[in-house]
């Protein structure tokens, strides 16, 4: 039974590039959450994804996309982006009718220099 | 608005100890679920516990207890003869009842475990 997965494992980019960071979920899941986490700091809510559509949104900027295919895996696109945007980007999946338990996958470290 | 409060930011402990992590949260729902995830330092979060509000009977599962309680509107986590694979940093979470809502996550404890 796969857990969730997330790529790559790694990233720098230097401010004002763009970014996509990728999720598949668990297997027989079909909601993707995405979180960031800041050094030191809990994850922040940026947005989730169900039926390919963006289902509900944390107080991020417009800078920060989505998108969900039919497969259910998911991508985080960031614009022009900031150095406060480093941090440890995490990807959550559920099953949204059964279950409000999310399972996450092992991150996306982000570097902005 | 949803809030939690952990308000230990770092626990050492001598292996075989027992430790108490605190979570204290506030929210205007009447129905909501509170959850513990472990983070070991290769940073996936790794589900622990969930649980309803309308169901406050504690629960333990192994070295793993937790203590609910809706009066105080507290959610704490016992480990009991801890070890060093328990080191990690410790998040409480609270989400509204309903569909795969959003988990607003504490600060996180991070629990040092040595020999």
């Amino acid at each position: 039974d796969a857990g969730v997965t997330q790529s790559p494992t790694h990233l720098i980019k230097t401010r004002g590039q763009q970014v996509t960071l990728r999720c598949s979920p668990k297997s027989g899941h079909d909601t993707v959450s995405w979180y960031q986490q800041a050094l030191g700091q809990g994850p922040q809510f940026i947005f989730q994804y169900y039926e390919e559509e963006e289902r509900q949104r944390g107080n991020f900027p417009d800078r920060f996309s989505g998108h969900q295919f039919p497969n259910y895996s998911s991508e985080l696109n960031v614009n022009a982006l900031l150095l406060g945007d480093s941090a440890l980007y995490l990807c959550a999946s559920s099953l949204l009718l059964v279950t409000d338990t999310q399972y996450f996958g092992p991150g996306t470290r982000l570097t902005v220099l | 608005a949803q809030k939690v409060t952990q308000a230990q930011t770092e626990i050492s402990v001598v292996e075989k100890e027992d430790v108490t992590l605190d979570c204290v949260y506030e929210t205007r729902d009447t129905t909501y679920y509170l959850f513990w995830y472990k983070q070991p330092p290769s940073g996936e979060l790794v589900f622990l516990i969930r649980r309803n509000s309308f169901d406050e009977q504690n629960e333990i599962s192994g070295r793993y207890s937790w203590n609910f309680q809706k009066s105080t509107s507290s959610f704490n986590f016992t480990i009991t003869a801890s070890q060093v694979v328990d080191s990690a940093v410790y998040f409480c979470a609270l989400s509204a009842a309903g569909t795969a809502s959003k988990l607003t996550f504490g600060t996180g404890t991070r629990l040092q475990v040595t020999l």
